[in-house]
């Protein structure tokens, strides 16, 4: 089992749709976790921090869930500028990715 | 204006060469990390370094070296050992500090073509 996993998807979305990613971690002690974005053929840049209590900017949402070993992505009123590949983070240590989910949002 | 540099952008390499990637940041960061993405893949972890004159393996560190002289500095070195050096390059750096990492900021990567 890989130690953090993505639904590579693509996520084939409206403009204006809410969209939802997970992210599950296997090493429960870990503490730090982050969502970053990727566009094609770029480095990847840092959305958000995931808190324990959760963490909420502008339209984007990020939650961790302890007991079930996850963290989430939501996306609220999709742009056509949130199309890119978004990497969920595991950090302990070392940084450790998930494979990334694609999103397309389409006009 | 702080960062981390990465040079160079496109880096081409004839086979049997070694050949090294540079890695530098002025952010006072002491963990550093070289990652390999391959087209629609993931980011895979080479080696990384969580303080000066110290690194470790990661998942991938067969055919590469690291070294660590400066807190600024973390070039990578791909051998001829690696079997297929073609690739995307990522340096990234972040604050190390109770057991955990923060954030960290990536470079802008070297794209590594052997012909």
């Amino acid at each position: 089992r890989k130690e953090v996993e993505q639904d590579p998807g693509p996520f084939n979305v409206p403009e204006g749709a809410t969209v939802a990613f997970n992210c599950t971690y296997s090493n429960s002690a870990s503490q730090s976790f982050f969502w970053y974005r990727q566009d094609c053929r770029k480095e990847p840049k840092l959305l958000m921090s995931v808190y324990s209590s959760g963490n909420e900017d502008g339209r984007f949402t990020a939650q961790l869930n302890r007991a079930s070993q996850y963290i989430s992505l939501l996306i609220r009123d999709s742009k056509l500028s949130d199309s890119a590949t978004y990497l969920c983070v595991e950090a302990r240590g070392k940084l450790i990715f998930g494979q990334g989910t694609t999103l397309q949002v389409k006009p | 204006d702080g960062g981390i540099t990465q040079s160079p952008k496109y880096l081409f390499r004839k086979e049997g060469q070694n050949v090294t990637l540079s890695c530098e940041q002025n952010l006072n960061h002491d963990a550093m990390y070289w990652y390999r993405q391959d087209p629609g893949q993931g980011l895979r972890l080479i080696y990384y370094s969580q303080i000066v004159n110290d690194f470790q393996k990661g998942d991938i560190a067969e055919g590469y070296s690291v070294s660590r002289e400066k807190k600024e500095s973390f070039p990578l070195t791909v051998t001829s050992a690696q079997k297929n050096p073609t690739a995307f390059y990522l340096c990234a750096s972040s604050i190390r500090g109770q057991g955990r990492n923060t954030e960290a900021f990536f470079g802008q990567g070297t794209r590594l073509t052997v012909v």
